[in-house]
């Protein structure tokens, strides 16, 4: 039972352009959740978190989205960059503060 | 400031083997967390470790077992190796306040043949 799923495991997306990735959840006592980004032979990389009393959190070209009700987030990127080709992990935190990770999603930033 | 190390960056075993992996956390941090990430999934938590000591575990079997030092490096063991426990080996580190942002080492790549 999967209880984060990010349903795209790959989005392409034009230079300049907005990126948006999806993921949902089922969990609803998840607290905190996460972005990972992955590039290749490296570890991932944390990029932006929300609590789960806010609906917006915003970092630069990066703002992620928290939908409650629908058990939905995600991330928009914009603009687009060719360094933001990696893959995107959605993570969200347990009770026992334990981080339950989606499959990822790979971007690919078209020039 | 080095980031969180891992060795060795691949290995290759077959079944029945045991193997260790290693992960020296970021300066200033002493909590230790491995994770598991098989081909084309998300990272699954093995266990935690702090002051020495597993202080949480995720749905892994004992073969998994874990090692903190007083340095707050860390070791993971895995006995008995099983072709299914191919896998990149993650290591993240964070400070011991629960929840903390973790950081990441470039993993492991174990493959069991």
């Amino acid at each position: 039972d999967q209880q984060v799923k990010q349903n795209s495991p790959s989005l392409s997306v034009q230079e300049g352009r907005i990126s948006i990735l999806n993921c949902d959840y089922t969990n609803s006592m998840f607290d905190y959740f996460l972005w990972y980004k992955k590039y290749p032979a490296e570890g991932p990389t944390f990029l932006i978190s929300i609590s789960s009393i806010k609906d917006k959190n915003e970092d630069g070209r990066f703002t992620v989205f928290l939908n409650k009700s629908a058990k939905h987030l995600s991330l928009h990127i914009v603009p687009s960059q060719p360094g933001d080709s990696a893959v995107y992990f959605c993570a969200a935190r347990d009770s026992n503060y334990q981080l339950i990770w989606g499959a990822g999603t790979k971007l690919i930033i078209k020039p | 400031d080095a980031g969180v190390t891992q060795s060795p960056t691949h290995l290759i075993k077959t079944r029945g083997q045991q193997v260790t992996l290693r992960c020296s956390p970021k300066s200033g941090h002493d909590t230790v967390s491995w994770y598991q990430q098989a081909l084309g999934q998300g990272p699954q938590f093995i266990f935690q470790y702090y002051e020495e000591e597993e202080r949480q575990r995720g749905n892994f079997p004992d073969r998994f077992s874990g090692h903190q030092f007083p340095n707050y490096s860390s070791e993971l063991n895995v006995n008995a190796l099983l072709l299914g426990d191919s896998a990149l080996y993650l290591c993240a580190s964070s400070l011991a306040r629960l929840g903390e942002t973790q950081y990441f080492g470039p993993g492991t790549r174990l493959l069991v043949l």
